[in-house]
């Protein structure tokens, strides 16, 4: 089973970025998004497709569609340059699988 | 403050054994799924393996990578978990992660992570 994700995905600061998580068990699994800054752990900031935990910007949002999960951050920044994670599992729930990742650069 | 540190990473020869702790605080650890993930330089995550709760009777599943080789313990009274890695192969070179499963808040998301512990197998 896999996830598959964009390499790299680029914006703008203010810009709207993008990046999406394909995978046939999404259409009956959630998806899950982390952040992972270089040198540090990764950490959750999208859960069940599009919850937002507590601390995490409002800018953060997530959206599934069928077979596609997507991460959206409105008004990106500097700070949010990093690599992105989507999650799932596989069809008994059993397996953890992530997407490649996606470096996000915010130029 | 809710917090997981690893502890345990070390460079060691193939064909050896190593193993890593997580040791946890500021949370009921009982009452959680504990998981174990690496990340091999300049790679992306991946799920080494998990063990599930008294209440689901500690089951634990591994990766296919890592099955028969590595093992999974939890230590309630101590609020610790281990990873016990054996036959070690330089493929198995990486950073590994323990992190909480939150079925309660959060959907079965890994919420809380570890800063990480460095694993080198070499000759």
């Amino acid at each position: 089973y896999e996830l598959t994700q964009p390499p790299s995905v680029t914006v703008s600061p203010g810009q709207t970025a993008r990046i999406t998580c394909s995978g046939d068990e999404l259409s009956q699994q959630y998806g899950y998004w982390y952040q992972q800054k270089p040198g540090q752990a990764p950490m959750l900031v999208i859960y069940k497709d599009s919850e937002r935990p507590s601390g995490i910007p409002e800018r953060f949002s997530g959206s599934s569609s069928g077979t596609i999960v997507t991460l959206t951050i409105s008004g990106v920044q500097a700070e949010d340059e990093a690599d992105y994670y989507c999650q799932s599992a596989d069809s008994s729930a059993t397996y953890v699988v992530f997407g490649g990742g996606t470096k996000l650069t915010v130029l | 403050e809710m917090q997981l540190v690893e502890s345990g990473g070390n460079l060691v020869k193939p064909g050896r054994s190593l193993r890593l702790s997580c040791t946890t605080s500021g949370f009921t650890f009982g009452d959680y799924t504990v998981t174990w993930f690496r990340q091999a330089p300049g790679k992306g995550l991946e799920w080494v393996g998990f063990i599930r709760t008294k209440l689901y009777g500690e089951t634990i599943d591994y990766a296919a990578s890592v099955r028969g080789r590595f093992s999974i313990s939890r230590d309630d009274s101590k609020s610790i978990a281990y990873l016990q890695m054996n036959s070690l192969k330089t493929e198995d070179t990486a950073v590994y992660y323990c992190a909480r499963r939150d079925a309660y808040n959060h959907g079965d998301a890994f919420d809380i992570w570890g800063q990480g512990t460095m694993v080198t197998v070499s000759s």
